[in-house]
């Protein structure tokens, strides 16, 4: 059974920083793509990052570009967002999601973990 | 680049259909055939309904299927059923490694 569980969230002033984990479980990790993607309270989804397979590619919405960083382990089957320079629009509870093919992440992602809320206020 | 359009709101009876429709540009919806759709429950995470425009995930009911017209896609819930009750999530792929999602439509079953 494939599990997505989300960690690191809390609440950090403007200006902050904070490291977000997805820890996966249940299908090879090292052969999907990941996607984060944040929901920030009462409104909708928004994609905030992705990285490949093999980790060489990185990609990011230009509302987080050059802020936030993607990455993973696979010898600890884990996802990783840091997150730098942290404004009060970021404020979201924070999904990791597993992409549904092993190339292309933006096709479609397959399974969501619950989320790690962020909140980021003074 | 702008999310993509959905209706606030939708509803329908029992039993009845009910259409979500998702506007984008010939940037992201027109251009690809990278239109999902997600099923959202109040306090769950995302659910994959539909991919790649019009393919259902394993375990998806029949009921459940999209299509896309220039750069309008579309859901379609048959058979509405009380559980089906939530909010729904189109996103597309926009090109240069950009997704865009809608802003999302709260489908009521009366």
């Amino acid at each position: 059974e494939v599990q997505l569980l989300e960690s690191g969230g809390g609440l950090v002033q403007p200006g902050g920083s904070l490291r977000l984990s997805c820890a996966a479980s249940g299908f090879t990790f090292s052969t999907y793509a990941m996607t984060w993607v944040r929901q920030a309270p009462g409104k909708g989804l928004e994609w905030v990052s992705a990285i490949s397979p093999n980790a060489v590619g990185t990609y990011y919405a230009d509302s987080v570009k050059g802020r936030f960083t993607i990455s993973r382990d696979s010898s600890k089957n884990t996802l990783y967002l840091q997150m730098n320079s942290l404004r009060a629009e970021d404020t979201a509870l924070y999904f990791c999601a597993k992409g549904f093919y092993t190339g292309s992440w933006y096709i479609a992602a397959d399974y969501w973990g619950r989320g790690s809320l962020v909140t980021v206020s003074s | 680049q702008s999310a993509l359009t959905q209706p606030p709101s939708a509803s329908g009876s029992p039993g009845q259909s009910v259409t979500i429709s998702c506007t984008g540009t010939s940037s992201d919806v027109g251009a690809y055939n990278y239109v999902s759709w997600y099923q959202q429950h109040p306090g769950k995470a995302p659910k994959l309904m539909i991919y790649e425009v019009s393919k259902r995930p394993s375990g998806v009911p029949d009921r459940f299927s999209g299509s896309k017209s220039g750069n309008t896609a579309s859901l379609t819930v048959s058979g509405l059923q009380s559980e089906d009750e939530a909010d729904y999530y189109c996103s597309s792929y926009a090109g240069s490694n950009n997704l865009l999602f809608g802003g999302g439509t709260k489908l009521t079953v009366l």
